[in-house]
């Protein structure tokens, strides 16, 4: 079965402190795709990134990291200098490869909800 | 590129009336459209997946009779609240795949469903 899990539910921290989101997850298929989505008060999902389970080369655009690691079916997301516009729920999310799944929604995990103060 | 726009934003309805809520692909053919609902501080939860000119599959538990999906077009599915009550009110948001190999998901802004 397939499965994102995302343990931390609620984060809090004040301004200019790194953060980072954990992303566990589970899946049979060699060939996946990794999703984060920022879903401001707003509720609108902003994609953040997308990576192929076949590159594992860490990535950073701007203040936003992301270390996948295969070994332990992680892809974790780091915040630097966390900002009051960063307080949004993040999800991770799952898809299966795309050429032989054509049909198959993203798997969601549960959400962080990440809160900056100032 | 690969923008699905979603209306309403927001409706609220009386209890035992219907609700449509209307999502196009306006730059690409959206063979497939997935609806999610999502409560408060809740994940998405995926509702069924519509294929154009065929039926919806829908996940276990979501009533076809309570959530009608139509995806008549390559640019446009739709999802019918069927008299519609309280417990049905929800944030709805649509989605839809495109590209190949080099795919990604694109969201609409979400329905903000009050049944009072």
């Amino acid at each position: 079965a397939q499965k994102v899990t995302q343990a931390q539910t609620e984060i809090s921290v004040v301004e200019k402190e790194d953060v980072t989101l954990d992303c566990v997850y589970e899946t049979r298929d060699t060939t996946y795709y990794l999703f984060w989505y920022k879903q401001p008060p707003s509720g609108e999902l902003v994609f953040l990134i997308r990576r192929n389970s076949f590159d594992e080369q860490n990535e950073i655009s701007g203040r936003y990291s992301w270390n996948f690691q295969k070994s332990t079916s992680s892809f974790n997301f780091t915040i630097t200098a966390s900002q009051v516009v960063d307080s949004a729920v993040y999800f991770c999310a799952l898809s299966p490869p795309a050429l032989n799944q054509a049909g198959t929604a993203l798997i969601f995990g549960k959400g962080t909800t990440l809160s900056v103060s100032s | 590129g690969a923008v699905v726009s979603q209306h309403p934003s927001r409706v609220i309805c009386k209890s035992g009336t219907s609700v449509k809520i209307e999502c196009r692909s306006l730059d690409f053919q959206a063979t497939t459209m997935f609806w999610y609902r999502q409560f408060p501080k809740q994940s998405l939860m995926l509702m069924a997946t519509s294929n154009e000119g065929s039926k919806a599959t829908y996940e276990q538990g979501v009533e076809k009779d309570k959530f009608l999906i139509n995806h008549a077009s390559l640019t446009l599915s739709t999802l019918t609240v069927t008299s519609a009550h309280p417990e049905d009110s929800s944030f709805y948001i649509c989605s839809a795949r495109y590209g190949a190999r080099g795919y990604g998901y694109t969201f609409g802004s979400g329905t903000r469903l009050t049944v009072v």
